[in-house]
């Protein structure tokens, strides 16, 4: 079956830190540009990072660039965040999400972030 | 940084078309996609490179794109298209994705 599932969510005091994970199934992972994608509660759809098939180029959302660290291990057929300084406004469901070249076509279930004292 | 803009809420009778404009400057020059989300649910591609669907979306989805304007159009309107609709592009002049705010279609 083709599918995404996100784990590592969870409460964290303001400036701590997080690791998302996303294990991958049913297509070669290695192939495809990766992404995470956020949604605050109530609020729309935040692209936050994207990696590209072997890991070489990463890119960020500028609200999050220099705190967030996106990579990949193809051998596990996982993606991972690592979140640091995280701040309450970093709140939110996160997806990761297979993307297609310019668009997401595969979406896992989501891992819930809440950063609160 | 591209922003797009979509209109908050959409209203439509069941069994008429749904319009869902998304707003962006020259969009049409990019690529435009389209998911669809249910509450608590992850979203849904239901349109991609502007007018393409994916297995298994009817073909009571349709988009188009041109000028400053993408559309979603949703005929014959049923009770399960009630969901938030957003629209998606790669702004390459800053290697981001950005995505519309996003519509609530509700069917009266």
């Amino acid at each position: 079956e083709v599918q995404l599932v996100e784990s590592g969510g969870g409460l964290v005091q303001p400036g701590g830190s997080l690791r998302l994970s996303c294990v991958a199934s049913g297509f070669t992972f290695s192939r495809y540009v990766m992404s995470w994608v956020r949604q605050a509660p109530g609020k729309g759809l935040e692209w936050v990072s994207g990696i590209s098939g072997s890991g070489g180029s990463t890119y960020y959302a500028d609200s999050v660039k220099g705190r967030f660290t996106i990579s990949r291990d193809n051998s596990k057929n996982t993606l991972y965040l690592q979140m640091n300084s995280l701040r309450a406004e970093d709140t939110a469901v996160y997806y990761c999400a297979n993307d297609g070249g310019w668009y997401f076509e595969l979406w896992g279930r989501g891992t819930l972030v809440t950063v609160s004292s | 940084s591209y922003v797009l803009t979509q209109p908050p809420s959409v209203s439509v009778a069941p069994g008429k078309t749904a319009r869902i404009t998304c707003g962006g400057n020259n969009i049409g020059s990019k690529s435009v996609h389209w998911y669809q989300q249910k509450p608590g649910q992850a979203p849904v591609l239901v349109i991609y490179y502007d007018s393409d669907r994916p297995s298994g979306i009817p073909e009571r989805f349709s988009g188009s794109n041109s000028g400053n304007t993408a559309i979603l159009s949703i005929s014959r309107v049923e009770a399960g298209d009630e969901a938030d609709y957003y629209c998606q592009v790669w702004d390459s002049s800053s290697d981001h994705h950005v995505f519309g705010t996003g519509t609530k279609v509700t069917v009266l």
